[in-house]
């Protein structure tokens, strides 16, 4: 695609329930990241993956957060039991690849989630 | 752990002014990024700086960076109100995670007419 397209755009969702964002990376970039935006805070790193592995787990919040990616593309955020401390917005971006240029990040326009 | 701080991380400003947002970092870096972010939008990349000295300019905004200070500024000279928006800084780091990007707070700026 033209661009990252993430959906749904904004999530309601009740405590204790489970979500998946979904990100679609722009077309043949083989790197894709995961960041959460918190109010008042930067952006958090989560997970990236290169092609469908993910080398880098080390910024994900808790053991209810999982991702994955099939097919090199698309891209799963899911979040078991959410919590209130949960909402935040997800960013997802996606790069070419490894190494300047290529890894240059373009971003997604976010999911809002909202755990009541 | 590399340490990107920003600021200010709100900052108000008449149109026709100049101001400075500041990013300084804690570890050895080659190469600084600065995004921009409107509500409800995307990051736009901005500037990627590579080396100490870069300096980028792309209409009312300069970007340099020092790797010696381990500071980065983003200049805004002669302020419109279409500027208005979070700036992010982020700094490479190798090994780090995510490709070793790691992201200040960001910059909220305002800009009045």
């Amino acid at each position: 695609g033209a661009g990252v397209s993430q959906s749904p755009s904004n999530k309601v969702t009740e405590k204790g329930k489970d979500v998946e964002l979904r990100c679609d990376p722009i077309s043949g970039h083989t790197a894709l990241y995961w960041y959460r935006q918190s109010l008042g805070q930067g952006l958090e790193f989560l997970i990236y993956f290169q092609g469908n592995s993910a080398p880098d787990k080390s910024g994900l919040p808790s053991d209810r957060f999982s991702a994955e990616r099939t097919g090199g593309s698309v891209s799963t955020l899911t979040i078991q039991r959410t919590q209130q401390e949960d909402s935040a917005v997800y960013l997802c971006a996606s790069s070419a690849g490894t190494g300047f240029p290529k890894n240059i990040q373009y971003f997604g326009a976010g999911t809002r989630l909202s755990v009541l | 752990e590399l340490k990107v701080e920003q600021n200010p991380l709100f900052l108000s400003m008449q149109e026709g002014k100049n101001y400075t947002i500041y990013c300084n970092y804690s570890t050895t870096s080659d190469r600084l990024y600065w995004y921009r972010q409107d509500p409800g939008k995307s990051l736009e990349s901005l500037f990627v700086l590579l080396s100490n000295g870069a300096v980028k300019q792309e209409g009312r905004l300069m970007a340099s960076l020092d790797t010696k200070a381990r500071l980065s500024t983003l200049h805004i000279t002669a302020a419109v109100h279409d500027l208005s928006a979070t700036y992010f800084c982020a700094v490479y780091h190798s090994g780090g995670g995510a490709d070793g990007l790691t992201f200040g707070k960001g910059t909220h700026l305002i800009i009045q007419p």
